[in-house]
């Protein structure tokens, strides 16, 4: 299985602020099988990012993703309040499809 | 607009089975691949395996020995059993859409089933 590594594990910002969020792949993924989720506590996962750099349907532009091979990047310009939450990338590559293990964003 | 309503028995014992259900409203399931996920403190987000429409499936092989889900197309709904639980199994359950052509990844979700297996 493609073993994802997010790090940081936490990230601790203020709102207004940007945050850099990592996902590591064990073997090159294809741009198109990568994804990203939000989740906040208590909530379903929610998609946020498709193909490492497609917004899903109502994310608000301050969210992108991007990056190729085994790098990936997900990026939030300025924090909003409701963006402090749990972030996990996923991979399609193959099966089984895999997440990684999440990076907490708090509020510093 | 799509949306998924799941609901199963939520505390079992360890050896008994684990059925959950998934009604999609304002969608067919055809066209899709649908899902189930599950979550745990410790192993995070495991995807479980995923079933169309014509029933075609696959499974994480991790599972596959103990799983079988289905779909009910009279009614718009999938569901999954997982037999021989053991407390590992303990977890949130979720039911999605995805993936499919154009998108890889899962787009629509349930609301969660929490599921407890304890003697």
């Amino acid at each position: 299985d493609i073993v994802l590594t997010q790090s940081p594990g936490t990230l601790s910002l203020s709102p207004g602020e940007r945050a850099t969020l990592s996902c590591r792949a064990s073997e090159s993924v294809s741009s198109s099988d990568l994804a990203w989720y939000q989740q906040r506590p208590g909530q379903a996962p929610r998609l946020l990012i498709y193909g490492a750099s497609n917004r899903a349907t109502g994310i608000p532009d301050r969210f992108s993703g991007s990056g190729s091979g085994t790098d990936f990047t997900l990026t939030i310009s300025r924090l909003e309040p409701e963006d402090f939450a749990v972030y996990s990338c996923q991979q399609f590559v193959y099966s089984p499809c895999t997440f990684g293990g999440g990076t907490r964003v708090e509020i510093k | 607009q799509v949306r998924l309503q799941q609901w199963g028995a939520g505390l079992l014992k360890p050896s008994e089975a684990l059925s959950l259900t998934c009604a999609v409203y304002g969608e067919s399931l055809s066209g899709y691949y649908w899902s189930w996920i599950r979550q745990t403190p410790g192993k995070g987000l495991e995807w479980i395996g995923k079933i169309n429409h014509g029933e075609s499936s696959d499974y994480n092989p991790s599972l596959k020995s103990r799983l079988m889900m289905s779909v009910d197309m009279s009614k718009n709904q999938f569901s999954l059993k997982l037999i021989s639980v053991t407390t590992a199994d303990t977890a949130v359950y979720y039911c999605a859409r995805g993936p499919y052509r154009g998108l890889r990844g899962f787009d629509i979700w349930g609301q969660g089933t929490v599921v407890i297996v304890s003697s």
